[in-house]
């Protein structure tokens, strides 16, 4: 079964717009969510987990367990921040379930 | 720190050829993950290990097969080819759950 939705495939942006890349998960229990970013020919690497309530990049994601969301944000877009984003979520001990991605691109 | 390592960086293989990718930390590690990556399908999750000598099937595992006989390494294996298999593959470790990721292997069968 899906725990992590983002609807988006492919969200499109003008440099200096804010940004909002959105992820749903379903999960019974306390998740530990995260937010992974790939940039264009490099490996995966951790943005944002929502344990730390840190902002990188000037991202940042809040955990609405009521709305079981992870939203990223970031106020103003910059053309370095085009990449793929996926939203993931640990629930077997420290194996992670992926969502399917949102390739974010920031146009100038 | 290399951090986490794969060979081959690429891979063209017939179908019913046989492989094995690998991945290697020097970060000390106890768990290891293989992943492969399609487009419009994210990552998923073939096999992990949560330790030397164990292992255990993700949410693809069939047509692969794996084996952590030390720890700092984790192999994958595909011991027939399909075209399916055609996809990115990515191997990760972690010592909790933020996972470092290698740099991928592209794997297409023809």
């Amino acid at each position: 079964a899906q725990r992590v939705t983002q609807p988006e495939k492919l969200l499109s942006v003008f440099k200096g717009a804010p940004v909002e890349l959105k992820c749903n998960y379903s999960y019974s229990g306390s998740p530990e969510l995260f937010w992974y970013v790939q940039y264009s020919r490099q490996r995966l690497q951790l943005l944002l987990r929502h344990i730390s309530r840190e902002s990188i990049k000037g991202f940042t994601a809040d955990l609405n367990k009521g709305e079981t969301s992870f939203h990223l944000k970031k106020p103003f877009a910059q053309e370095e921040d085009s990449a793929m984003y996926y939203c993931a979520l640990s629930d077997r001990g420290y194996a992670l379930n992926f969502g399917k991605g949102t390739s974010l691109l920031v146009t100038p | 720190n290399a951090g986490v390592t794969q060979t081959p960086k690429f891979r063209v293989l017939k179908t019913g050829q046989s492989m094995t990718l690998l991945c290697a930390q020097d970060m000390n590690h106890e768990y290891m993950y293989w992943y492969r990556q399609d487009p419009g399908m994210g990552l998923r999750l073939i096999h992990y290990s949560v330790g030397e000598g164990t292992t255990a099937k993700g949410e693809v595992p069939d047509g692969y097969n794996v084996s952590r006989l030390k720890k700092q390494n984790f192999l994958l294996g595909l011991e027939s080819a399909a075209p399916s298999q055609t996809s990115v593959y990515f191997c990760a470790s972690s010592y909790s759950t933020e996972q470092y990721f290698g740099p991928g292997t592209r794997l297409t069968v023809t």
